[in-house]
């Protein structure tokens, strides 16, 4: 259960606040992933990077912020959130290959905005 | 883009019973379909998929059929335990360069001893 890590587990920020979330892989995958899991909502998907480059931003609001230095780290930079972006936020990453993308998630990130 | 249907929301089943939850979705050029379990408190994991040139797979008590024609996919669990208890959810996206994975709003499966 250590191939996909992120901190931190937990994170109560006010809404003037900055903040980064943070994920790393040692899979040896090129693709990393931001997913927003809320209560009663399917997983969206935010941001996709493949080989470091951004290929995905799912009209996602400027308050968030990615950044991918390399294929093996992924931050997620916040600030001036609104309490409706409380939720769990979910790291994935995998290997691109011909007809699979497996993607291997990490523990999350529970967010709570005040 | 791709959307993906899942039904049902939630599904109660008995100990021993099968299990079966469906999807949908719209993109005929997805051509990659796998299901995850998320137990209470944990992260998602990959329980089984299935690609575009099969319409059957099985491991164990869990197996998925895919019928492109009509877009839909089917994930079977039969003789439940209780540690099946979770959220299931579906997904379809494109493999390779365009891995993309859309997912379905996930089924909350109770299997009662």
């Amino acid at each position: 259960e250590t191939g996909v890590t992120q901190t931190p587990r937990h994170l109560v920020m006010g809404m003037t606040n900055k903040k980064s979330l943070k994920c790393e892989q040692h899979l040896g995958h090129n693709a990393m992933y931001w997913y927003k899991q809320s209560a009663k909502k399917p997983l969206e998907l935010m941001f996709v990077y493949n080989f470091k480059e951004q290929t995905e931003n799912n009209s996602v609001p400027s308050r968030f912020s990615p950044e991918c230095p390399n294929s093996s780290h992924l931050f997620l930079h916040l600030h001036t959130l609104q309490p409706e972006d409380s939720a769990l936020y979910l790291c994935a990453s995998s290997r691109l290959t011909s007809g699979s993308n497996e993607q291997y998630f990490g523990p999350g990130t529970r967010l709570t905005v005040t | 883009g791709e959307n993906v249907e899942q039904h049902p929301s939630t599904l109660s089943v008995q100990e021993g019973d099968s299990a079966v939850i469906k999807c949908t979705y719209s993109d005929s050029a997805s051509n990659y379909f796998p299901w995850y379990k998320q137990e209470l408190g944990k992260r998602p994991q990959l329980i089984i998929d299935i690609r575009s040139n099969v319409g059957e797979k099985k491991d164990q008590r869990i197996a998925v059929t895919l019928n492109k024609t009509a877009k839909h996919f089917s994930l079977h669990i039969t003789e439940t335990q209780p540690e099946d208890s979770a959220v299931y959810f579906c997904a379809a996206g494109n493999g390779g360069s365009q891995g993309n994975l859309i997912f379905g709003k996930g089924t909350k499966l109770s299997v009662k001893p």
